[in-house]
């Protein structure tokens, strides 16, 4: 199975702090990722898939970037809004694997 | 608008099989490229991929369970249902429906069914 370790585990923003979540592949994926948030209580939502593309109706303060092994959702300018779980996840191989989290709070 | 709601007992006990239902509205499970998945999260844990079913009836499933899982879909009622047998305490989560792309990533995720499994 490829491994997708996400860094780091938590941590806290300003409102208005630009803010970057890593999401490093065991094995090289192209460009095969996919980002999502979950807000507590809630179901996830995709905010990014094939590395870079914006999901319809997700902020565009969200962008996500990278290829093969490494890659990074970065949020330009923290908002209440955005305090919540964010995953990383793989479709470039069966079994479709996650991240284990990062958890984003408001400072 | 596409919607997924998932249902299910709820809780069950050890050994027993789980059965559980998602109901598709707004979009079709027979549309090319178009799949739909189950994932299941422990309560306060990360997220793990179990299992898809793809609009020619493909169907690909999590190794680690795979012995265990059956998917399968009604495409006249727009259902898709999981099946999970022998439970344990470890398959206490809440299950998602999803609507899987083409190129493997959820867009659509139902509001998930709790499932506890005690005895």
């Amino acid at each position: 199975d490829i491994q997708m370790t996400q860094s780091p585990a938590s941590l806290s923003a300003s409102l208005g702090e630009t803010v970057s979540i890593e999401c490093l592949a065991s094995e090289g994926i192209s460009n095969d990722l996919a980002w999502y948030q979950q807000k507590s209580g809630k179901s996830p939502q995709l905010l990014i898939y094939a590395a870079s593309r914006l999901q319809d109706g997700v902020p565009s303060r969200f962008s996500g970037s990278g290829s093969g092994t490494r890659f990074s959702l970065k949020i330009s300018g923290m908002q209440p809004e955005d305090e919540a779980d964010y995953f990383c996840q793989q479709d470039y191989k069966y079994p479709y694997t996650f991240g284990a989290g990062t958890k984003l709070e408001l400072k | 608008q596409v919607t997924l709601k998932e249902s299910g007992p709820g809780k069950l006990q050890p050994s027993q099989t789980l059965s559980l239902t998602c109901t598709f509205s707004g979009s079709s499970l027979s549309t090319y490229g178009l799949g739909v998945g189950w994932i299941r999260q422990p309560s306060g844990k990360g997220l793990e991929w179990l299992t898809n079913i793809w609009w020619d009836d493909d169907k690909y499933y999590n190794p680690s369970l795979k012995s265990r899982l059956t998917i399968s879909k009604d495409t006249s009622n727009n259902q898709a249902f999981l099946k999970i047998t022998n439970v344990d305490t470890a398959d206490t989560a809440t299950y998602y429906c999803v609507r899987s792309q083409y190129y493997g990533y959820f867009d659509y995720w139902g509001q998930g069914v709790m499932v506890t499994v005690s005895s």
